[in-house]
């Protein structure tokens, strides 16, 4: 069974502080998804990383892709408190079939 | 924006009842997924469609069924409803290819009494 670890479970930082949150496994995953859900709603995709070593910026949110293709962070710079949710990292084992394996995320509060 | 729905968004129910949780998603994609989530874990896949006349059980065991007779309708049905069944429930769909990005509904939270 793959299983992917998230870290930390809980953050709560100030607005404009920086922060990193981690997404690791054991396995390898063919692509790797962060999603973010709040409250009473669906995740909604964040972005999606494919190749080892890869990393993708979304605004002030930067993602990486290990090299193995094992884990992955997401960096929030200057944090808002719209960025306030739950962030779930999610691996895909590839073949297009299954659906994926997520982590038990990581509830992030911004506060103002 | 992603076009998939769920009905009902809250569904407060006893033991013993029958009920149909409703998806439905307007982008054509051919695969589809129930996930169960519980508060603080992490969602798990109890049911996927690969499309019409499809339908396999995920990693998570479930009693409920799901039926695949359109394209755009996945719903998911529990025969008996249990205390146990009391979660949140998100459908989704993707398409094509490798790399299973997914859209999702809002989710229907079902508590059984």
């Amino acid at each position: 069974t793959q299983l992917l670890e998230q870290s930390p479970q809980f953050l709560s930082i100030q607005e404009g502080e920086n922060l990193t949150v981690y997404c690791n496994s054991s396995s390898v995953f063919s692509s790797l998804q962060w999603y973010r859900q709040e409250p009473g709603e669906g995740p909604v995709l964040l972005v999606t990383v494919v190749t080892g070593g890869e990393v993708k910026k979304l605004k002030r949110l930067t993602f990486q892709f290990g090299d193995a293709r094992k884990d992955s962070s997401l960096h929030i710079t200057a944090a808002q408190p719209g960025d306030t949710g739950l962030y779930l990292c999610a691996g895909a084992s590839g073949g297009g079939a299954d659906g994926l394996t997520f982590g038990k995320g990581t509830h992030l509060i911004i506060q103002p | 924006e992603a076009d998939i729905y769920q009905t009902p968004r809250y569904l407060v129910i006893g033991t013993g009842k029958k009920i149909t949780l409703e998806c439905s998603q307007t982008m054509g994609h051919d695969k589809m997924y129930w996930y169960q989530q519980d508060p603080g874990m992490e969602l798990h896949l109890i049911h996927y469609s690969y499309g019409v006349n499809s339908t396999e059980k995920g990693d998570l065991s479930s009693e409920s069924t799901v039926s695949r007779i359109r394209t755009e309708h996945f719903p998911l049905t529990l025969e008996s409803a249990r205390p146990s069944h009391t979660s949140q429930y998100l459908c989704a769909s993707s398409l094509a290819g490798d790399w299973n990005e997914q859209f999702f509904g809002p989710g229907t939270r079902l508590t059984v009494l």
